[in-house]
C-alpha cells in the first residue's frame, strides 16, 4: 500500500489570500499523481494529473507543482474565493491502482 | 453529456441480504474502479479494472465482488452485506488506466447495513 500524506488537514484562509497545501507520496516506483477537489455533497472532481518530475499544471487561479524525487507536490491557490472552498484530495496512482490521502480542507471566508 | 452514473444513491438494508451497486459510463472509457469512503479515512480503493474481464484487488476487497463482462458497466456486488459495510461508494472511470487520464467519479451511493 502506498502512503500518501497531505497537510494540513484543515486551513482556514480570508478572501483573497494565497494558500498552499501539500501531498507527500513514496517517490520510488511512482507513475502518477492526481489532485480532486471534492464539494460537499458533490463528487471528487478532477483537477490535474502529473506525471513527470518537475511538472507543473495550472487552471485559472489554482496551479499545482510536482516532485517525484523527494516525493511531494504542492497545491496552490491565488486568490482563495468563498466558492474555493472545499476538500482537496492527492492521490498516487500506478496504472490501476490509487491511494488517496485523507485531504486538505480548505475554508474560505468573504 | 459524459457521465458515471451510480445506482442506488441512498439504500439501508439489512445484514445477510445480497445488494449489487450498478455503475455506468458513457464515454467509452476502458478503466472502471470502485471506492468507499469513511470518516477519517479517506478514498479507499475497492476493486478496479483495466478492461472487459479484467478485475483486479485495490486495498480493501474483503466482503465485494465485481464483474466487468461489457465495457461500459462495472457492478459493485455485496454478497453478504455486514454493517462495516456501511459507506459511501464511489464508482469512477477513465479513458485507459491511471497514467495521465483524468478520473472521472460517479456521484456516489450511500449504503447503509443494519
Amino acid at each position: 500500500i502506498l502512503n500518501v500524506e497531505q497537510s494540513p488537514q484543515s486551513l482556514h484562509v480570508q478572501e483573497g489570500d494565497s494558500t498552499n497545501f501539500t501531498c507527500s507520496f513514496p517517490s520510488s516506483n511512482f507513475y502518477a499523481l492526481h489532485w480532486y477537489r471534492w464539494e460537499t455533497a458533490k463528487s471528487p472532481e478532477a483537477l490535474f494529473v502529473m506525471t513527470l518530475n518537475g511538472d507543473e499544471k495550472k487552471k485559472g487561479r489554482i496551479s499545482a507543482t510536482l516532485n517525484t524525487k523527494e516525493g511531494y507536490s504542492y497545491l496552490y491557490i491565488k486568490g482563495s474565493q468563498p466558492e474555493d472552498s472545499a476538500t482537496y484530495l492527492c492521490a498516487s496512482s500506478n496504472a490501476g491502482k490509487s491511494t488517496f490521502g485523507d485531504g486538505t480542507t480548505l475554508t474560505v471566508k468573504p | 453529456e459524459a457521465q458515471v452514473t451510480q445506482n442506488p444513491r441512498y439504500l439501508i438494508t439489512v445484514t445477510g441480504k445480497k445488494l449489487t451497486v450498478t455503475c455506468s459510463q458513457n464515454m467509452n472509457h476502458e478503466y472502471m474502479s470502485w471506492y468507499r469512503q469513511d470518516p477519517g479515512l479517506g478514498l479507499r480503493q475497492i476493486y478496479y479494472s483495466m478492461n472487459v474481464e479484467v478485475t483486479d484487488k485495490g486495498d480493501v476487497p474483503e466482503g465485494y465482488k465485481v464483474s466487468r463482462k461489457e465495457k461500459r458497466n462495472f457492478p459493485l456486488i455485496l454478497e453478504s452485506p455486514s454493517p462495516n459495510q456501511t459507506s459511501l461508494y464511489f464508482c469512477a472511470s477513465s479513458l485507459a488506466g491511471l497514467s495521465g487520464n483524468t478520473i472521472y467519479f460517479g456521484e456516489g451511493s450511500w449504503l447503509t447495513v443494519v
